[in-house]
């Protein structure tokens, strides 16, 4: 596979539930990111990973908890979220700091009911 | 605060006309506007980019225009075709070449939809 993988596709969770968002890119970048998607909203930067450190971290609610084991995974772990949190969750990927552009996903569609 | 403003929000050309979208940013520490396409069930793809040391880009059919002083770029798309409808989003990034520490804020505009009619 080459590019950015993003798994599932779709997801649907209660609030009481436990899941993970899955990435990975094939391209050999040194940085990761997920973005929130959000209708007619800009897209939402919430973590940057740069050689497997959290770079930043943009004020995003403790029941979202990044993992990010080697420079091609990046996971988003859930838990208890709020119906305002469904999405689309999108992952992307750099060399350094995105000169030439990032390279994203297709994302996970998130319904939270 | 939104630092990137985009519009329009939506945009409907005929085949064959020429498609504008127009972004306004704030600040000046900008120094790098990629725009981005897409696609419906797909993640967004760099389309092109440019630097303020330059007034316009070219790439095939899309064009960015910059104005430095106004603090505005434009997307033009010639020849719009079916094919070319999408959501496109302006961002803007601060100092990305120089930057002496750690800079991964990309700000996106809020995007545009266009609809090109056959």
């Amino acid at each position: 596979e080459t590019g950015v993988t993003q798994t599932p596709r779709h997801l649907v969770m209660g609030m009481t539930n436990k899941k993970s968002l899955k990435c990975e890119q094939h391209l050999g970048h040194n940085a990761m990111y997920w973005y929130k998607q959000s209708a007619k909203k800009p897209l939402e930067l919430m973590f940057v990973y740069s050689l497997e450190e959290r770079v930043e971290n943009n004020s995003v609610p403790s029941r979202f908890s990044p993992e990010c084991p080697n420079s091609s995974h990046l996971f988003l772990h859930l838990h208890t979220l709020q119906p305002e949190d469904s999405a689309l969750y999108l992952c992307a990927s750099s060399q350094g700091q995105g000169v030439y552009g990032y390279t994203f996903g297709s994302g996970t569609r998130l319904t939270v009911v | 605060q939104q630092q990137v403003k985009q519009s329009p929000q939506s945009l409907i050309v005929q085949k064959g006309g020429i498609s504008i979208i127009n972004c306004a940013y704030e600040n000046t520490a900008f120094d790098y506007f990629p725009w981005y396409q897409q696609f419906p069930g797909k993640g967004p793809a760099l389309l092109i980019a440019i630097r303020p040391d330059v007034s316009e880009k070219k790439e095939g059919r899309f064009t960015i225009s910059f104005n430095k002083s106004a603090k505005q770029f434009s997307l033009h798309i010639m020849d719009s075709q079916p094919g070319d409808s999408a959501t496109y989003f302006c961002a803007a990034n601060p100092d990305l070449l120089n930057s002496g520490g750690s800079n991964y804020k990309l700000t996106f505009g809020k995007g545009t939809l266009l609809t090109v009619n056959p």
